[in-house]
């Protein structure tokens, strides 16, 4: 029962190019979507994080698109680059007391010159 | 150094052993986490702890043991391991409210289980 539902699960991007990875959710109870970027023999680390009050949180390169009414957030990376290279988790957490973090199952990402 | 410390880094043992898989943090952090890694399946929750001598079950918990009797220190357990527990294991920990709902994970334990 996978309560986030990410895609795709590779992906493949040119050097400049914009990388968009997609989650949807069903549960309304979540308010809290943050996203981690994890590389090769390290452990998954915050990237960027949105609230449902909000549209879009940009930082840097990486913009969070979030829609409420269709329970979907997505991921854009612009100009993306070889160092970007890494695996990305979306991630929704049902109230911040709660603590417990659900996780999508993962995009593999890879940025060719 | 402050952090968040996983030992040991990589683990090769046998099935029906036991196996003692240790996490450290020293932020004082409330809640501490165990996580599976596995290819198609992302990243799912095995334990957690809230605090110290308080834990819970997680998604996939079957035949794994966990105890906090200290803040710092979150230990999983394997009591009999199977081949199907080869994967990578994360620790993690998070402290509720304010900027708390980021979980900060440890580098990771391979475990191979022959």
């Amino acid at each position: 029962q996978q309560q986030v539902k990410q895609s795709p699960q590779s992906l493949i991007v040119q050097k400049g190019g914009i990388s968009i990875i997609n989650c949807a959710y069903e549960n309304t109870a979540f308010d809290y979507f943050p996203w981690y970027q994890q590389f090769p023999g390290k452990g998954p680390a915050l990237l960027i994080a949105i609230r449902p009050d909000v549209s879009e949180k940009k930082e840097g390169r990486f913009t969070i698109s979030f829609n409420k009414s269709a329970k979907q957030f997505s991921l854009h990376i612009m100009d993306s680059q070889p160092g970007d290279s890494a695996t990305y988790f979306c991630a929704a957490i049902r109230d911040r007391g709660y603590q417990k973090v659900t996780f999508g199952i993962g995009t593999k990402l890879q940025v060719i010159p | 150094d402050a952090g968040i410390t996983q030992s040991p880094r990589y683990k090769i043992t046998e099935t029906g052993r036991q196996v003692t898989l240790m996490c450290h943090q020293t932020w004082s952090h409330s809640y501490m986490f165990w996580y599976r890694q596995d290819l198609g399946h992302g990243l799912r929750l095995i334990y957690y702890s809230a605090a110290a001598d308080i834990t819970d079950k997680g998604e996939v918990p079957d035949g794994y043991v966990v105890s906090r009797s200290k803040t710092e220190n979150f230990p999983l357990t394997l009591e009999s391991a199977t081949r199907s527990q080869t994967s990578v294991y994360f620790c993690a920990s998070s402290a509720p409210g304010g900027a708390g709902d980021t979980q900060y994970f440890g580098p990771g334990t391979r475990l191979t289980v022959l």
